[in-house]
């Protein structure tokens, strides 16, 4: 069964400054590997996915990540963030056994942006 | 764009109502989901369908009933709600073609006193 990681419950980062979120997954196989973006009170927002390919993956609002089979991790970046990225974030894993369908999400990452 | 909406931004119900969460989607997706999100915990599976009439239970279906009569129709059931059970609910639908990314909708907050 798959499982997530996000290690870190609150991040603080100043405006204008990168950002890195970490994930890590527990997975036999190759992965389908997905960032949701949730703003206070809001659904969440699919950011990007990874599901083949270019192991660097770009997605909405500037926002980038990583896949690295060796770390089994997926981390989201960004270079320079804004006030409005201020949100929880969560990592997600599906995989085969689930038809790819079922998404298996960490407890999310709350990110503080002070001025 | 895909467009998931749930009947309720915000549901106040007492101890042992019954309790009806809808969610409607617009993008003909097969799959639909249920998740309740609390602090620390995350997004947590309570049901999902398939299908319509399909249902399976998810991480943590005790407590909970879901109808799929329509495809494009969900709804989540609280027989006899209880106090934990105040939470928020998610709704999610996904479709078969593709890496199952999930659409979700804004979401109800249930309060149970």
């Amino acid at each position: 069964a798959q499982s997530v990681t996000q290690p870190d419950i609150h991040i603080t980062v100043s405006e204008g400054a990168s950002l890195e979120l970490r994930c890590n997954y527990s997975y036999g196989a190759t992965p389908y590997l997905f960032w949701y973006v949730q703003s206070p009170g809001q659904g969440l927002q699919l950011l990007l996915k990874y599901f083949s390919g270019d192991t660097l993956v770009q997605g909405i609002k500037g926002f980038e990540a990583e896949f690295k089979r060796s770390q089994s991790s997926f981390n989201l970046r960004k270079p320079s963030v804004h006030w409005s990225d201020a949100a929880e974030y969560f990592c997600a894993v599906s995989g085969e056994d689930t038809g790819f369908q079922k998404l298996v999400f960490g407890t999310g990452t709350r990110l503080l942006v002070s001025p | 764009d895909v467009k998931v909406t749930q009947s309720s931004r915000y549901l106040v119900k007492r101890t042992g109502e019954k309790v009806f969460l809808e969610c409607v989607q617009d993008m003909d997706h097969e799959n639909m989901f249920w998740y309740r999100q609390d602090p620390g915990l995350g997004l947590r599976l309570i049901y999902f369908s398939y299908d319509v009439k399909m249902k399976e239970k998810g991480d943590i279906p005790e407590g909970y009933s879901v109808s799929r009569e329509k495809k494009e129709r969900f709804s989540l059931i609280l027989e006899s709600a209880s106090t934990n059970q105040t939470s928020m609910y998610l709704c999610a639908s996904s479709s078969n073609q593709g890496p199952g990314e999930q659409y979700f909708g804004p979401g109800t907050r249930l309060t149970v006193t």
